[in-house]
C-alpha cells in the first residue's frame, strides 16, 4: 500500500525524557512536514523538509529536533526542553514542485504523545 | 497576518439534512484553498483543493465554493450521514512565486460536525 505511516499511535513519556516519533512514506514525495495539534487549535508547523539532508524550522520548533537522512523518513524527536509536549502529532508529505502550488498534502494517522 | 477563520465552531444536525460550513481567510498572496475531513484521533483527509480560478468543486456529497474576491469559501454537505461526523478543516496555501517550493499551509481551527440519527 502506498501511504504515510506514523508510529507508534500512542506514546507515553516521563518528564525529562527524549522521545522519537517515526514517520515513513513510500509515495516518493520530496517534502515532509511535522505538525502539532492541540484541542481547539489549528495545526501548527514544527519542522519541514523539502529535500534530503535539509530541513527548516516551522512556527514552533523550540524543544523539537528532526533529521532527514533518507527521502522516505522524517523522524521527530521531542526533547526534554519542550515544556508542554502532550499533544497529537501529525506527519505529512507532498510532492515539492516549483511554480503554482496545487499539490496534495497527505497526512499520517498521527501519534498521541502524553507526558506522565 | 495570514489567518484562516472558520464558522461555526461546532454544529449538530440530523441525519439526512444538509449543512454549510464557512471559511474566511486573509492569506495573501493566495495559492489554493483546501478542505480536509478529520475523524477523531485520525489524520486529516483531503476533500477538495481549489485555486483562485475555480469557483466550485465537488467530491460526492461534498461541494466546496470559493470567492477569491471576498476571500470566502464554503463547504456544503448534502444528505448528511452518520459517518460525516468529524472535524472539517479549511487550509489556505500561500503563493510563493514561480520557481519556488510549496508555500506555507495556514490551518483553520476546524468545525466539529455531529450528525445525529
Amino acid at each position: 500500500d502506498g501511504g504515510i505511516t506514523q508510529s507508534p499511535k500512542y506514546l507515553f513519556r516521563k518528564e525529562g525524557q527524549n522521545v522519537t516519533l517515526s514517520c515513513e512514506q513510500n509515495l516518493n514525495h520530496d517534502a515532509m512536514y511535522w505538525y502539532r495539534q492541540d484541542p481547539g487549535q489549528g495545526l501548527r508547523l514544527i519542522y519541514y523538509s523539502q529535500i534530503v539532508n535539509d530541513f527548516q524550522k516551522g512556527d514552533i520548533a523550540e524543544g523539537y529536533s528532526v533529521s532527514r537522512e533518507k527521502k522516505e523518513s522524517f523522524p521527530l524527536t521531542v526533547t526534554s526542553a519542550q515544556k508542554n509536549p502532550t499533544a497529537f502529532y501529525l506527519c505529512a508529505s507532498s510532492i515539492s514542485t516549483g511554480g503554482l502550488s496545487n499539490t496534495e498534502a497527505f497526512f499520517g494517522q498521527g501519534t498521541r504523545l502524553t507526558v506522565v | 497576518k495570514n489567518q484562516v477563520e472558520q464558522s461555526p465552531q461546532s454544529l449538530i444536525i440530523l441525519e439526512g439534512k444538509n449543512c454549510t460550513l464557512q471559511c474566511n481567510y486573509t492569506v495573501s498572496p493566495f495559492s489554493n484553498l483546501r478542505w480536509y475531513k478529520q475523524d477523531t484521533g485520525r489524520g486529516p483527509v483531503s476533500l477538495t483543493i481549489m485555486t483562485f480560478s475555480e469557483n466550485t468543486k465537488s467530491n460526492g456529497r461534498y461541494t466546496a465554493t470559493l470567492d477569491a474576491d471576498t476571500k470566502q469559501s464554503s463547504l456544503h454537505i448534502t444528505a448528511s450521514q452518520l459517518s460525516d461526523s468529524a472535524s472539517y478543516i479549511c487550509v489556505v496555501s500561500e503563493w510563493v512565486g514561480y520557481g519556488g517550493s510549496q508555500g506555507n499551509l495556514i490551518f483553520g481551527k476546524g468545525t466539529k460536525l455531529s450528525v445525529k440519527p
